[in-house]
């Protein structure tokens, strides 16, 4: 398959596990964020988004946190499964863009064992 | 479900030649990006468009140019192509923000590769 990043952190966990990726940003403006999934071969996928009124967002088995103090999101995977295995990274959009111009994470490559 | 569609997944060019890359979204997107992708580097915004016929430069946007004649496509020009130019061309779309935030929905790419 086709690698986005030859040296990305990898997290490597067992399936049922919870899963727990993390991001810091820069721009202190920033006031939405997005997690990205991406599959080998394919393009980013959405999973989650937050606004940064709020600290806490739960999707489906995925949770995102923002800390706006230390300028860091996380994205936590519950029950992991081979299927959720790929690169995620986050996106940033900072307040004064004046567009939907987002900033992206280089990534994180989750690699779930059966 | 939001659909954007590249018109190829894989693409060998020469050097000097003028490559086209199309890019089509069926979910009435007012915004419409190209991304290039390269291992380390992460997604570089080369070009956008908020509404047909009007782009603007992203981070990179040297030796590219783009069209957007209608809403639903957004092509990308390679006016010249060079080595450096092999990558992953991603298109992307969203709505205005005059909707909110809107996170951007992304094709699955097209591998370019300039000989």
């Amino acid at each position: 398959g086709e690698s986005v990043g030859l040296h990305l952190p990898t997290l490597s966990v067992q399936e049922g596990d919870n899963s727990i990726i993390n991001c810091a940003y820069s721009n202190s403006a920033s006031d939405y964020f997005i997690w990205y999934k991406q599959e080998s071969g394919k393009g980013p996928q959405f999973i989650i988004d937050i606004r940064s009124n709020m600290d806490k967002r739960q999707g489906q088995r995925v949770t995102v946190l923002l800390n706006k103090t230390v300028k860091h999101l996380s994205l936590q995977i519950a029950a992991t499964q081979p299927g959720d295995s790929a690169v995620y990274f986050c996106a940033e959009r900072g307040r004064n863009t004046g567009f939907q111009k987002l900033v992206f994470g280089t990534g994180t490559r989750l690699l779930v064992s059966p | 479900d939001v659909k954007v569609t590249q018109s190829s997944r894989y693409l060998v060019k020469r050097t000097g030649e003028k490559v086209f890359l199309e890019c089509v979204q069926d979910m009435d997107h007012e915004n419409m990006f190209w991304y290039r992708q390269d291992p380390g580097l992460g997604l570089r915004l080369i070009y956008f468009s908020y509404d047909v016929k009007m782009k603007e430069k992203g981070d990179i946007p040297e030796g590219y140019s783009v069209s957007r004649e209608k809403k639903e496509r957004f092509s990308l020009i390679l006016e010249s192509a060079s080595t450096n130019q092999t990558s992953m061309y991603l298109c992307a779309s969203s709505h205005s923000g005059a909707r909110g935030n809107q996170p951007q929905h992304f094709g699955d790419g097209t591998r370019l590769s300039i000989l």
